[in-house]
């Protein structure tokens, strides 16, 4: 079945240093991908998609591409402040299960703690 | 417009209970996702709502199970609580359009403990 697997972490780097997160993923089809961020406390906020292959998506100076031929999602940030730091979610839509609008498959999370 | 809200934002149970934890999904959307996260088995997805008909369902047993309303809201229940039962619920909305694959919009959760 569709999966994802991303780095686990904790992954700790100083303010304005450069972030990468690895996500790959097995899937049938075309599905769509996402990163999701989680803050202590609370809820899943959308951070960033992509719908299609070689898409790139962006906010808040996140990034990232999706890689069809090595079906990865990588999240980069040129320069990580402390207010990033979180567990960050790698995701796919699972158009395979039961046609309909499918449903979420995260990735275990990775926890990032950026020190001043 | 307001985003998803969950209620209660804490619960406390003990073992044997029931619970129902309740979801309100942002105005407009129309599909209802619940999603289990737990520290061990990470978040798992529980089962999906669309115009009041259940249309996914994860792989969780009979005693968790959902509805709902013709507003779109959505309650879930677990019956008979077990003590892995404790987790944090997230509820997600999204717009459901025809042929599209539509984001999904979280609430804060519902944090359940069971004693």
């Amino acid at each position: 079945g569709n999966s994802v697997t991303q780095m686990e972490g904790p992954v700790t780097l100083s303010e304005e240093a450069f972030l990468t997160i690895n996500c790959t993923y097995t899937a049938t089809g075309y599905p769509s991908l996402f990163w999701y961020v989680q803050y202590p406390g609370e809820g899943l906020q959308l951070l960033l998609k992509a719908t299609k292959a070689d898409d790139k998506g962006s906010n808040k100076g996140f990034e990232a591409t999706y890689r069809k031929e090595t079906t990865s999602f990588h999240l980069e940030k040129g320069s990580v402040q402390v207010s990033d730091s979180a567990v960050y979610f790698c995701a796919l839509n699972d158009m395979n299960y039961g046609g309909s609008q499918g449903n979420l498959i995260f990735g275990k999370g990775t926890k990032l703690s950026v020190k001043p | 417009k307001a985003g998803v809200t969950q209620t209660p934002r804490y619960l406390i149970k003990t073992r044997g209970q029931q619970v129902t934890l309740s979801c309100s999904p942002i105005s407009g959307h129309r599909s209802v996702s619940w999603y289990q996260q737990t520290p061990g088995q990470g978040l798992q997805f529980l089962f999906e709502y669309f115009s009041e008909t259940q249309r996914n369902k994860g792989n969780f047993p009979g005693r968790f199970s959902g509805r709902q309303f013709s507003n779109s809201r959505s309650e879930m229940n677990v019956s008979t609580l077990e003590l892995g039962d404790s987790a944090l619920y997230l509820c997600a909305s999204s717009l459901a359009s025809a042929g599209g694959t539509d984001t999904q919009y979280f609430g804060p959760g519902t944090r359940l403990t069971v004693l």
